[in-house]
């Protein structure tokens, strides 16, 4: 059974452009999940998505956006990128016949911004 | 407010000692969950295992152990025999559920087993 994907692996901006990440889940998963992995201030949840619908979203800027395809696939979108924005940015997703059911994560998309 | 302490920061054995990760998890809800997950150098993060609070039982799988305790929130993990393919960072991780879903991960602590 394929994991999840994520694409591209790496992604280099510059300050003020958009970037936009793509995840693919495992199949029969509903659920989609990001996080970011930034250098010093760990992994910070950044969205949830179920049934194409944004369901939480983390403490971050309105400038990050995402959406759920009816395929379940998802994107991220980071608008006017900041040299902060520089991190590892993980994708998971999970079925939904449980609770807090555990998420399976993908390799990750590594975006540099200069 | 929930929040997840992973005091150690880094721990370095030689192979084949034991070696104990501590997480200790702070939350008001009465139903949680908690995870433990490696990320190898790689950089993807892998499931290791998922536990309910009501659920105190210690767990073993293989070398794996995991030690529930809720009378001190605290659910550590620990490798027997470790080798060298155990070096990563491991993240303690909780989720009240429900409506947020999301995870709340403690700061990692890397683990380097020397040959």
């Amino acid at each position: 059974e394929a994991g999840v994907t994520q694409s591209p692996t790496h992604l280099i901006k510059t300050r003020g452009q958009q970037a936009t990440l793509r995840c693919s889940p495992i199949s029969g998963h509903t659920s989609v999940y990001w996080y970011q992995q930034a250098l010093g201030l760990g992994l910070q949840f950044l969205l949830w998505y179920d049934e194409g619908e944004e369901r939480n979203r983390g403490n971050f800027p309105p400038r990050f956006s995402g959406r759920q395809f009816p395929n379940y696939s998802s994107e991220l979108n980071v608008n006017a990128l900041e040299l902060e924005d520089s991190a590892l940015y993980l994708c998971a997703s999970s079925g939904r016949e449980r609770l807090s059911a555990e998420q399976f994560f993908g390799p990750g998309t590594r975006l540099t911004v200069l | 407010a929930q929040k997840v302490t992973q005091a150690q920061t880094e721990i370095s054995v030689v192979e084949k000692e034991d070696v104990t990760l501590d997480c200790v998890y702070e939350t008001r809800d009465t139903t949680y969950y908690l995870f433990w997950y490696k990320q190898p150098p790689s950089g993807e993060l892998v499931f290791l295992i998922r536990r309910n609070s009501f659920d105190e039982q210690n767990e073993i799988s293989g070398r794996y152990s995991w030690n529930f305790q809720k009378s001190t929130s605290s659910f550590n993990f620990t490798i027997t025999a470790s080798q060298v393919v155990d070096s990563a960072v491991y993240f303690c991780a909780l989720s009240v559920g429900g409506a947020t879903n999301k995870l709340i991960f403690g700061t990692g602590t890397l683990l380097a087993v020397q040959p």
